[in-house]
């Protein structure tokens, strides 16, 4: 069945350095979402990536979406504190039914 | 605007025992799907509905049942409950359909299995 697989698994880093997280998906899809889930609470609607080498920014944060649509990265530039959280990435199986990565823990040390 | 509101947000069951959980969606929003999410683990699809149908399922077993109601609200409801059982439950709220298929998710209702 479909997997999204993520790694790595757990990232710690001083604040001021950079993160990167990577997604892979088992098969093709058609958009790819991320979230981010800060410890104790639930997970929040980042941004949609649908094109094919699709890359958009929002302000520290870079997000790529693979040619071949199977693989995402988060990138988050000069982390700070408030970046602590689990960041996963979704894809969808069909209509709204998400499939979620295992997601990638990060602890930013001040 | 009230996002999406869960009850209880913690609670405790014994083996056997079965649970109620309840959702509201985010107001504008049809279609509540609901999440399992183990200790550590991404949030896994447990059932989608829309227009007081179960729209699609994941693979989890027939202890598993829900309901949608007029109001868009919805009740996940677990029989039998398994010490496995015990996670924290998000229920999502989107447009079905929807261009973008944002989920918003409430903040879970904790359940815990002795």
């Amino acid at each position: 069945g479909q997997q999204v697989m993520q790694i790595p698994q757990y990232q710690h880093v001083q604040e001021g350095e950079d993160f990167t997280t990577y997604c892979n998906s088992s098969t093709t899809l058609s958009n790819i979402q991320w979230y981010k889930q800060r410890p104790g609470g639930h997970p929040v609607f980042l941004i949609q990536l649908v094109k094919s080498g699709e890359v958009k920014k929002q302000k520290r944060l870079t997000f790529q979406f693979g040619e071949a649509k199977k693989n995402s990265s988060l990138h988050i530039t000069a982390t700070q504190t408030t970046d602590v959280g689990t960041y996963f990435c979704a894809g969808p199986k069909t209509g709204n039914q998400f499939y979620f990565g295992t997601g990638t823990s990060l602890t930013v040390i001040p | 605007d009230a996002g999406v509101t869960q009850s209880p947000t913690h609670l405790i069951k014994t083996r056997g025992q079965q649970v109620t959980l309840r959702c509201s969606p985010k107001s504008g929003h049809d279609t509540v799907s609901w999440y399992q999410q183990a200790l550590g683990q991404g949030p896994q699809f447990i059932f989608q509905y829309y227009e007081e149908e179960e729209r699609q399922r994941g693979n989890f077993p027939d202890r598993f049942s829900g309901h949608q109601f007029p109001n868009y609200s919805s009740e996940l409801n677990v029989n039998a409950l398994l010490l496995g059982d015990s996670a924290l439950y998000l229920c999502a709220s989107s447009l079905y359909g929807g261009r973008t298929g944002e989920l918003f998710f409430g903040e879970g209702s904790r359940l815990t299995v002795l």
